[in-house]
């Protein structure tokens, strides 16, 4: 089956850094990517949707600036959590769509911590 | 907001099978009904989705209401491997740059050995 391989799985940073986290689709064209994050015992949260080529679609409340999403080709998106404090430390999850009736197919996530 | 309401949690016995229901009233004639799950640590796992007719595969299967106001997805024999956090979402099949998927709370679903 389709699959998306996201890493790093786990990243520890320093408070100030920047951390890129990659999310690739390893056997098919991914035009719409999502972003999401997710707190312990709670529900995935869509930070942005990305189309191939075109600017990231943020949610309301997401900073754009530190979140900085680039989706330059039909396999690969990264988003990158800038100027990282403690409080951006969540589990980052993305998920890859061909078309729109198709199903999702999802990263692994990724722990970030920022101490 | 999420367009999909599910019970918080469910239990049931090993062996046995499971119906996890979803409502989702607010339906438009073009949102496919999704299923995903999840477990501790991981990202989600698809499941199946359906737009009007039943569906079957080798996980499960997609009973939709005839109005697609509501879906169950059944596990026709539950292992303690089906333990997990199960969404149900709704994703609009046009093709348009305002393709979101919003997720809600889900059911965590419980085993029982």
């Amino acid at each position: 089956g389709a699959v998306v391989s996201q890493h790093p799985s786990r990243v520890i940073c320093k408070s100030g850094t920047s951390v890129k986290i990659e999310c690739r689709s390893l056997d098919f064209q991914a035009t719409t990517m999502f972003w999401y994050r997710q707190f312990p015992k709670q529900s995935l949260m869509l930070m942005a949707t990305s189309n191939e080529g075109s600017k990231a679609t943020y949610e309301q409340g997401v900073e754009k600036d530190k979140f900085l999403i680039n989706h330059a080709s039909l396999t690969l998106s990264t988003l990158t959590v800038t100027s990282a404090h403690p409080e951006d430390s969540s589990f980052y999850i993305c998920s890859a769509s061909g078309q729109t009736n198709s199903p999702l197919h999802f990263g692994n996530g990724t722990r970030l911590t920022v101490t | 907001d999420a367009k999909t309401t599910q019970p918080n949690s469910m239990e049931s016995n090993e062996e046995e099978p499971v119906h996890l229901p979803c409502n989702h009233s607010t339906i438009s004639g073009t949102d496919y009904i999704h299923w995903y799950r999840q477990l501790p640590s991981q990202g989600p796992e698809y499941v199946i989705h359906g737009l009007t007719s039943n569906v079957n595969n080798r996980m499960a299967s997609l009973a939709i209401a005839e109005d697609r106001k509501s879906s169950t997805l059944i596990l026709h024999r539950a292992t303690l491997r089906d333990a997990a956090v199960y969404y149900c979402i709704l994703r609009d099949s046009l093709m348009n740059r305002d393709d979101k998927i919003i997720f809600g709370k889900g059911t965590r679903l419980h085993i029982l050995p």
